[in-house]
This record gives structure tokens, C-alpha cells and sequence, in this order.
């Protein structure tokens, strides 16, 4: 069974930091490419970042470049976010997803619960 | 970048109803458009992938079709528990992906 487990969320300070984790578990990780999706309370989704299942290829949403980093660990199964130069405005739920991606089809067909962050003084 | 519209924004519906739901990309996506549904609280679960690819476990009466920019989810009759909100997202732009700003599919 594919279970997708986000941890690292909490109340930080605008301009603060912030490491998110995802721990993976029921699918070779180092196969599958990986996404970050956020949604701010009472809003729709917002895609972040992705990477590829190698490490080797990272993409990331203009709302946060230059200031997140998404990383994986293909030996502890685990995909990271970096949150740094936090804002009020990345306030949100942060899903982690795993892609399924091939020449003629790509989406995310498992999500992690979640886990909230919170930029507040 | 890819925008992508959704319409309605919410939709009030009984029991039993046909539902469509409509995407717009803003450039041609081929069939690279997925759905999913949202209940509060939880996270997304993917409904259709591809345009019209049924995931795994999900009912039948969930289809979806479509392709360019112009996209739709149907629900062929209501049920209970499909109260919920809708997104569709692009995949076009691989790793790259945007949403719709959903659907919420409300109890009349």
C-alpha cells in the first residue's frame, strides 16, 4: 500500500525557515518523480515544485523560487522541502504527491494527509 | 504559463442529477488534463487522468472527456457522497502543473 506522510509544519515567522518532510513507503521511490502542492486555507490548490525520481531535474513555481528548495533522499525514502525567506502568503496545507509520469500521461495519484504551515508574528 | 478555467465555481445539484463540470486550458494541453475531488479536510484523490482514463477504483459513473482546451467531468447521477470540490489540473507542461480554482459541488 503507497503511503505518502508529510511532517515539519508548523507556526514560523515571516522570513523564517522551514524544512518539510515526506516519508514514502509501498512503491520504489527512486522510480517516481515527486511534488510539492499547497493550499492556502479556505483556497483552491497550488502546484510548488516537483522533482524528478533521480534528483537530477527540479521545477519550481515562480510564487516560490529563489526561495524554496525541494530535495529527496532516495536511500531513506523520504522527498524534503526548504522553506526558506517564509511569507505570509505561503500560509497553507502542504501535500506531498507522487507522479506517475510517461510519454503520454502525467498526474499525481497519491497524496500525503498533509501538514500545516503557518507564517505569522 | 498554462492557466487553466474552471466553471461553474459552485453548483447546487440533488441526488440522482447529470453533472458537468467544465475546464478551459489556455493553449492547447492535448489530452493532458486530469480531475480530482477534494472533501474538506482531506486531501485530493485523483478521479481521471488523461482526459477520460478512469482511475483505479473509482465509480463508473464518474467519466470524463475532451481534448485541445476544452474539457469536461460529468457525473451521470449524484450520489451522497460526491459532494465535494472539483479541480482539474494540466499536466502538459511536465512537472510543471497548474489547477483550476475548483468546483464546489453543493447539496440543493
Amino acid at each position: 500500500e503507497v503511503q505518502l506522510v508529510e511532517s515539519g509544519g508548523g507556526l514560523v515567522q515571516p522570513g523564517g525557515s522551514l524544512r518539510l518532510s515526506c516519508a514514502a513507503s509501498g512503491f520504489t521511490f527512486s522510480s517516481y518523480a515527486m511534488s510539492w502542492v499547497r493550499q492556502a486555507p479556505g483556497k483552491g490548490l497550488e502546484w510548488v515544485s516537483a522533482i524528478s525520481g533521480s534528483g537530477g531535474s527540479t521545477y519550481y513555481a515562480d510564487s516560490v523560487k529563489g526561495r524554496f528548495t525541494i530535495s529527496r533522499d532516495n536511500s531513506k525514502n523520504t522527498l524534503y522541502l526548504q522553506m526558506n525567506s517564509l511569507r505570509a502568503e505561503d500560509t497553507a496545507v502542504y501535500y506531498c504527491a507522487k507522479e506517475t509520469v510517461t510519454t503520454a500521461k502525467s498526474y499525481s495519484d497519491y497524496w500525503g494527509q498533509g501538514t500545516l504551515v503557518t507564517v505569522s508574528s | 504559463d498554462i492557466q487553466m478555467t474552471q466553471s461553474p465555481s459552485s453548483l447546487s445539484a440533488s441526488v440522482g442529477d447529470r453533472v458537468t463540470i467544465t475546464c478551459r486550458a489556455s493553449q492547447s494541453i492535448s489530452s493532458y488534463l486530469n480531475w480530482y475531488q477534494q472533501k474538506p479536510g482531506k486531501a485530493p484523490k485523483l478521479l481521471i487522468y488523461a482526459a477520460s482514463s478512469l482511475q483505479s477504483g473509482v465509480p463508473s459513473r464518474f467519466s470524463g472527456s475532451g481534448s485541445g482546451t476544452d474539457f469536461t467531468l460529468t457525473i451521470s447521477s449524484l450520489q451522497p457522497e460526491d459532494f465535494a470540490t472539483y479541480y482539474c489540473q494540466q499536466s502538459y507542461s511536465t512537472l510543471r502543473y497548474t489547477f483550476g480554482q475548483g468546483t464546489k459541488l453543493e447539496i440543493k
